[in-house]
């Protein structure tokens, strides 16, 4: 049984650039949440989608943008990369019918490092 | 502004030791509050949660200990293996784990001597 699978692992983009990453949940899960983690950071919400809509936000700005496929894949963007936006972004899957039971499993996240 | 302040910073304890990770929380419509393990390269584990309608829960050498009234919450790791070195975080959410974004705690850093 796959667990959380990102995509890319590592990445290296310069500041003004884009960037895509991706995320395919755990069998059997149909909600994707983003977190972002700074060096030496717990990490932090940025978003959650379920039935491909964002489902609650956190506090970043609009250059994060998400999406969610219909087979519960999930993509998050960042655009106008910041020297801040320098991180570890983790995806974590859940089921939403669980909701109060259920767990975040999370994978192994996309080290980002804009220059 | 941080919602779930967690202590201390790093933590070393000898094999066989008790590792105490505490945390303290602000917002009382909390529900659900987790415990992540989280090795180098990897991504964050749940180790073990609590609701607070229960003042503790155990699962095997890991116990959490949970006071409504002072808004905190502990993680006790009983006789602590160097296995166990690694990074802690604290977690706090208002919807329960799987519907709700969940609030992390700075991390602590344990490290179990041989």
């Amino acid at each position: 049984d796959a667990g959380v699978t990102q995509s890319p692992t590592h990445l290296i983009k310069t500041r003004g650039q884009q960037v895509t990453l991706r995320c395919s949940p755990k069998s059997g899960h149909d909600t994707v949440s983003w977190y972002q983690q700074a060096l030496g950071q717990g990490p932090q919400f940025i978003f959650q989608y379920y039935e491909e809509e964002e489902r609650q936000r956190g506090n970043f700005p609009d250059r994060f943008s998400g999406h969610q496929f219909p087979n519960y894949s999930s993509e998050l963007n960042v655009n106008a990369l910041l020297l801040g936006d320098s991180a570890l972004y983790l995806c974590a899957s859940s089921l939403w019918g669980l909701a109060g039971v259920g767990e975040l499993f999370f994978g192994e996240g996309s080290r980002l490092t804009v220059l | 502004q941080q919602q779930v302040k967690q202590s201390p910073q790093s933590l070393i304890v000898q094999k066989g030791g008790i590792s105490i990770i505490n945390c303290a929380y602000e917002n009382t419509a909390f529900d659900y509050f987790p415990w992540y393990q989280q090795f180098p390269g990897k991504g964050p584990a749940l180790l073990i949660a609590i609701r607070p309608d229960v003042s503790e829960k155990k699962e095997g050498r890991f116990t959490i200990s949970f006071n409504k009234s002072a808004k905190q919450f502990s993680l006790h790791i009983m006789d602590s293996q160097p296995g166990d070195s690694a990074t802690y975080f604290c977690a706090a959410s208002q919807y329960g784990g799987s519907q709700g974004n969940l609030i992390f705690g700075k991390g602590t850093k344990l490290s179990v001597k041989p």
